[in-house]
């Protein structure tokens, strides 16, 4: 079966720092890959997708960015973290099919201080 | 814009049926309808979607109207861990290429299984 893993569970950053989330997922092959944040009492946004390594498409402009080293690995990063970028983040797979689901992982909640 | 339509909260009796509808009268023809799940400081959980025939799996029911524009989701036997808000979504295709589409989650509905 496919597992998805995030780490860390919850973080706390001082503003400008540098952050980076790691997502990996286990028990497939060539997954679609998504980073979403939810912030507080608002519906999930998506950030990123991949559908392959080192393809990577922005959903909206922001601080962040995301990267595909490997097939199952999806890294969320930015340089300098604002105050704006404190949320639940989640991480996403899905096959290639047409129309299969998005399966989630257990997500990171970032607070910036 | 979420393209769905749901009751902002429900309560169900733990051991009943829990039926939760979903509007969607602007869906387009090849637009699926997923539903999902999250509890409180957790991921969304994938419960079931369909197109337009009724679906069944081990942990719901989904029940699409003929015209396609309002649909049921039913939890045969609601738990006390079956509370949670719930989540009604028609995919929206971001990628013409047929591949990674984002979710548009709304606001859902929080069912609360009272005991």
């Amino acid at each position: 079966s496919q597992t998805i893993h995030q780490w860390p569970a919850t973080l706390v950053q001082p503003v400008g720092s540098p952050l980076s989330l790691e997502c990996t997922v286990e028990g497939t092959s060539n997954p679609n890959l998504y980073w979403y944040r939810q912030a507080a009492g608002r519906g999930l946004q998506l950030l990123f997708y991949s559908v392959g390594i080192g393809q990577i498409s922005s959903e909206v402009p922001q601080n962040l960015s995301a990267s595909r080293p490997q097939d199952r690995q999806f890294i969320l990063s930015s340089k300098k973290l604002l105050l704006s970028d404190s949320g639940f983040y989640l991480c996403a797979w899905s096959r290639t099919d047409s129309n299969q689901p998005q399966h989630f992982g257990d997500g990171t909640r970032l607070s910036i201080l | 814009d979420a393209k769905t339509t749901q009751p902002p909260s429900m309560d169900c009796a733990e051991g009943r049926a829990a039926n939760l509808p979903c509007n969607h009268s602007t869906i387009s023809g090849n637009e699926y309808v997923y539903w999902y799940r999250q509890i409180h400081s957790q991921g969304p959980q994938y419960i079931i979607h369909g197109l337009k025939n009724n679906e069944t799996n081990e942990m719901a029911s989904l029940i699409i109207t003929e015209d396609r524009k309002s649909s049921t989701l039913i939890l045969p036997h609601a738990t006390l861990r079956d509370t949670a808000v719930y989540y009604c979504i028609v995919r929206v295709v971001m990628w013409s290429g047929g591949g990674a589409d984002g979710l548009t989650f709304g606001k859902g509905t929080h069912l609360i299984i009272q005991p």
